[in-house]
């Protein structure tokens, strides 16, 4: 039981590069979440996906993109890179029922040149 | 004013001491919170989830409080192993699931 799987873990870019980041979750899970964290900082939501079908901006949306490919995977992309992008992200799903947690990866570590 | 918001401390305490954090948040329709807990560079894990009763889990103790919206951990005889992170998280259900976290409360439990 892998639950959540993001790739990559670590990516260096150049400034104006494009990207994508990949995340899976076998735990047949509704909902999936895109964070990015800063250093000192909580998790600031980019976006999100209530069911497969759906996506809606979060906190922070601007300069992404995301893609729910199906139930299982929700993926990120960076269309043109920036420094103000560099960050570690979280890909988390979850499912609202009682007793049920949010699952995340183990995060992406980006840095922008 | 952000969604859910959290004192970032550091929290300094000696072994042993009992130490509480708050989580307040903004939007009255949030219908369920959790507490997770973050190690440097890790991902967030669920310490647990607060229920409208509150709930305790051996050494830890998490209240709800709807009518002045917050949520408190209360962490009692406190570990070196207790030094992380604690992220509070609110599910506003309305607006189809989306988890909102707060920015932290760093403790540092010192021998």
């Amino acid at each position: 039981n892998a639950g959540v799987t993001q790739t990559p873990k670590f990516q260096v870019l150049k400034t104006g590069q494009s990207m994508t980041l990949q995340c899976a979750q076998d735990m047949n899970h509704n909902s999936m979440y895109w964070y990015r964290q800063d250093p000192g900082m909580g998790l600031r939501l980019i976006y999100y996906s209530a069911s497969e079908g759906t996506t809606d901006k979060g906190e922070v949306p601007n300069g992404y993109n995301v893609s729910r490919l199906n139930k299982r995977e929700f993926s990120l992309r960076l269309e043109s890179a920036a420094p103000s992008q560099t960050s570690v992200y979280f890909c988390a799903s979850f499912l609202d029922r009682a007793g049920n947690t949010i699952y995340f990866g183990e995060g992406s570590w980006l840095t922008v040149v | 004013r952000k969604e859910v918001e959290q004192d970032p401390g550091p929290f300094n305490v000696p072994e042993g001491a009992t130490v509480a954090f708050n989580c307040t948040y903004s939007n009255s329709a949030s219908q369920s919170f959790f507490w997770y807990r973050q190690d440097c560079r890790k991902e967030p894990k669920l310490l647990m989830s607060v229920y409208s009763s509150g709930n305790e889990d051996g050494r830890f103790t998490a209240q709800l409080n709807r009518a002045s919206q917050y949520i408190s951990l209360l962490i009692r005889d406190s570990k070196l192993s207790d030094s992380a992170t604690y992220l509070c998280v609110v599910n506003r259900n309305n607006a189809g699931n989306m988890l909102t976290f707060g920015g932290g409360t760093r403790l540092m439990v010192k021998p």
